[in-house]
């Protein structure tokens, strides 16, 4: 089965700690992202990478990390420099578009990330 | 400014009849858009892309474009209460490397 998983699904963090979030997909996508989704909002953009060992700040990166070791895995680290970190994370992974287009982005079934 | 602009809703239909969801964005040099249906804790899937003015159908979907208009609305045909869920659109941005605006998205309620 090709397709983008995330992991945990859902996840507790307590106040000062940094958690990862994983998110792995085999589709053989060059590009993945992440973003963030609170409750009657819009996705907003946290990182992305179109290539390996790549990636660039979304609109709202402020304390939050990645890396993007692997094609396959893009994991982001919510810090503690994120004041409010409580939301559903949603993965996503695309082909590279050509001329200006960008292709479809298909998203993992996310990780609901809650701060006690 | 807001990129991407929807309304929130509810939209609220019968059954059989058509749903009607509009979506406006601001960047005039977009050039992919695209349509996700979000249910309730779930994540987004994909219902159409679309790239080109004009009319794009699949099934009970038809995808809408003007560009002209900076406009991109979907129909729903013979809306079903499965159809139920929220809607999002998104609009590509290009800067350097491209990457999607999404709009909060419409709630869409069909009433059997």
């Amino acid at each position: 089965d090709g397709g983008i998983t995330q992991s945990p699904k859902y996840l507790f963090r307590k106040e000062g700690q940094n958690v990862t979030l994983s998110c792995e997909q085999n589709l053989n996508h060059d590009a993945m992202y992440w973003y963030r989704q609170d409750p009657g909002q819009g996705l907003r953009l946290i990182y992305y990478s179109q290539i390996v060992n790549d990636f660039q700040k979304g609109d709202i990166a402020e304390g939050y990390s990645v890396s993007r070791e692997k094609k396959e895995s893009f994991p982001l680290t919510v810090t503690s420099a994120q004041k409010n970190p409580t939301a559903f994370y949603l993965c996503a992974s695309s082909i590279l578009g050509t001329s200006g287009r960008t292709d479809t982005q298909y998203f993992g079934p996310g990780t609901r990330l809650t701060v006690l | 400014q807001k990129e991407v602009e929807q309304n929130s809703g509810p939209l609220s239909v019968p059954e059989g009849a058509i749903a009607s969801l509009n979506c406006t964005y601001s960047d005039r040099v977009s050039q992919s858009f695209f349509w996700y249906r979000q249910y309730s804790g779930k994540s987004p899937e994909l219902i159409m892309s679309i790239y080109s003015n004009g009319d794009k159908e699949d099934g009970r979907f038809t995808a809408q474009l003007n560009k002209a208009s900076q406009y991109v609305s979907l129909l729903i045909r013979d809306s079903q209460p499965s159809d139920s869920a929220t809607y999002l659109c998104a609009v590509n941005r290009y800067s350097g490397y491209s990457t999607l605006t999404f709009g909060k998205g419409t709630m869409l309620l069909v009433s059997p």
